[in-house]
């Protein structure tokens, strides 16, 4: 399988603070980066998706101004809360899509925020 | 907008009981994966299936796409506690192959042992 790096792993900040989460596909290139968001014990909710060198598309109720993402290479994606508040805390979980390999995607290690 | 139904959600049984854990929709899927999570990881996975009415093992477990590729099912046999975890499945839009996945709700499975 791919190899997909998160850093950090976790992080706890306090709240009105920003937060950049790295995702980084170590063994292909990504011309699309998805970014997920999960609660405990649900499934994954997807909340933008990029492609290298273009603006995010975010899915209805993610706020874009919040949210940023940045996908400047093939190989590497952020993730920046903005103006953290405990609401935000959750598991943060990026998938690269290897181009040519549309109908398989891999995942990160994902990135716990706690926002107190 | 293509959903799709996981069942059960939660599910806890002993060791050596089998399992079926389902994924249905309305939709048609171009390929549905099967995925499984531990608490604080991503989620790894388990198998893709792309033809309808495909099965595929994985030593204890058996996957079956439908022949419609609507649904598909994850068979446990002999159930291990190392085999607890989330299990999600997720399909791809046949309009958009790949580009985008849809995931089912996730079934929490605890084998005791």
């Amino acid at each position: 399988g791919a190899v997909v790096s998160q850093h950090p792993s976790w992080v706890i900040c306090k709240s009105g603070t920003s937060v950049k989460i790295e995702c980084r596909s170590l063994d292909f290139q990504a011309t699309t980066m998805f970014w997920y968001r999960q609660f405990p014990k649900q499934s994954l909710m997807l909340m933008a998706t990029s492609n290298e060198g273009s603006k995010a598309t975010y899915e209805q109720g993610v706020e874009k101004d919040k949210f940023l993402i940045n996908h400047a290479s093939l190989t590497l994606s952020t993730l920046t809360v903005t103006s953290a508040h405990p609401e935000d805390s959750s598991f943060y979980i990026c998938s690269p899509q290897h181009m040519g390999y549309t109908d398989t995607q891999y995942f990160g290690p994902g990135t716990r925020l706690t926002v107190l | 907008t293509q959903l799709l139904e996981q069942s059960p959600q939660f599910l806890s049984i002993q060791e050596g009981e089998n399992l079926t854990v389902y994924c249905n929709s309305s939709s048609v899927f171009s390929s549905l994966q099967w995925y499984r999570q531990e608490p604080g990881e991503g989620p790894v996975l388990l198998v893709t299936v792309v033809t309808g009415g495909e099965v595929k093992k994985l030593k204890r477990l058996t996957f079956q796409f439908g022949d419609a590729r609507k649904d598909s099912s994850l068979h446990i046999t002999a159930a291990q506690p190392g085999d607890t975890g989330l299990y999600l499945c997720a399909g791809a839009g046949e309009e958009t192959s790949g580009s985008r996945l849809t995931f089912g709700e996730g079934t929490q499975l605890t084998v005791n042992p």
